[in-house]
């Protein structure tokens, strides 16, 4: 079946730095792969997608490239800020929704 | 972009109480919609899909008598857990496809459900 894997969190930065979550995929065709973003007490926000291998999906200073052959889409941003703490989650589809599979989540949290 | 709303975004209530929790899609028609659990610090569970005009399919593991899931229209699924107990507090996270084609999911912001 279908599966998403992070790295394990929780993620702490110093503002600015350089940010990389680790996501890797399992899925039977091609999905399209998405990052959510949780803010304490908060439902989910979609972060970026990508639909098809090769396209980069961007928002905010947040990009991740859709690489099939190493199965990943890994986060990336530049330079963190505070207000980028929250939980992200990398997640995939590949049934219009039907199997909309999450990774375990990523703690991210940024330090003035 | 898309809204889903949820109501209430958060509720107390007793042991051996029902509680419903309504998901809207604001703007938009949904003949489908996921209900999700997320248990602290945890990712989001699928829990059931909630079809318009059909009863609604249930993962494994979820009962479906505990957790009565009605899709009354084309913008409102309701969840109502029945004979509620702390065990069943949770976060529950509704979301819906734009469109039945589209791969993408939009979330509601959750409701809190605390059983005492």
């Amino acid at each position: 079946g279908n599966s998403v894997t992070q790295m394990e969190g929780p993620v702490t930065l110093s503002e600015e730095a350089f940010l990389t979550i680790n996501c890797t995929y399992t899925a039977t065709g091609y999905p399209s792969l998405f990052w959510y973003v949780q803010y304490p007490g908060e439902g989910l926000q979609l972060l970026l997608k990508a639909t098809k291998a090769d396209d980069k999906g961007s928002n905010k200073g947040f990009e991740a490239t859709y690489r099939k052959e190493t199965t990943s889409f890994h986060l990336e941003k530049g330079s963190v800020q505070v207000s980028d703490s929250a939980v992200y989650f990398c997640a995939l589809s590949n049934n219009y929704g039907q199997n909309f599979v999450f990774g375990p989540g990523t703690r991210l949290s940024v330090l003035p | 972009g898309a809204v889903v709303s949820q109501h209430p975004s958060w509720v107390i209530c007793k042991s051996g109480t029902s509680v419903k929790i309504e998901c809207r899609s604001l703007d938009f028609q949904a003949t489908t919609m996921f209900w999700y659990r997320q248990f602290p610090k945890q990712s989001l569970m699928l829990m059931a899909t909630s079809n318009e005009g059909s009863k609604a399919t249930y993962e494994q593991g979820v009962e479906k008598d505990k957790f009565l899931i009605n899709h009354a229209s084309l913008t409102l699924s309701t969840l109502t857990v029945t004979s509620a107990h702390p065990e069943d507090s949770s976060f529950y996270i509704c979301s819906a496809p734009l469109a039945a084609t589209s791969y993408e999911q939009y979330f509601g912001p959750g409701t809190r459900l605390t059983v005492t």
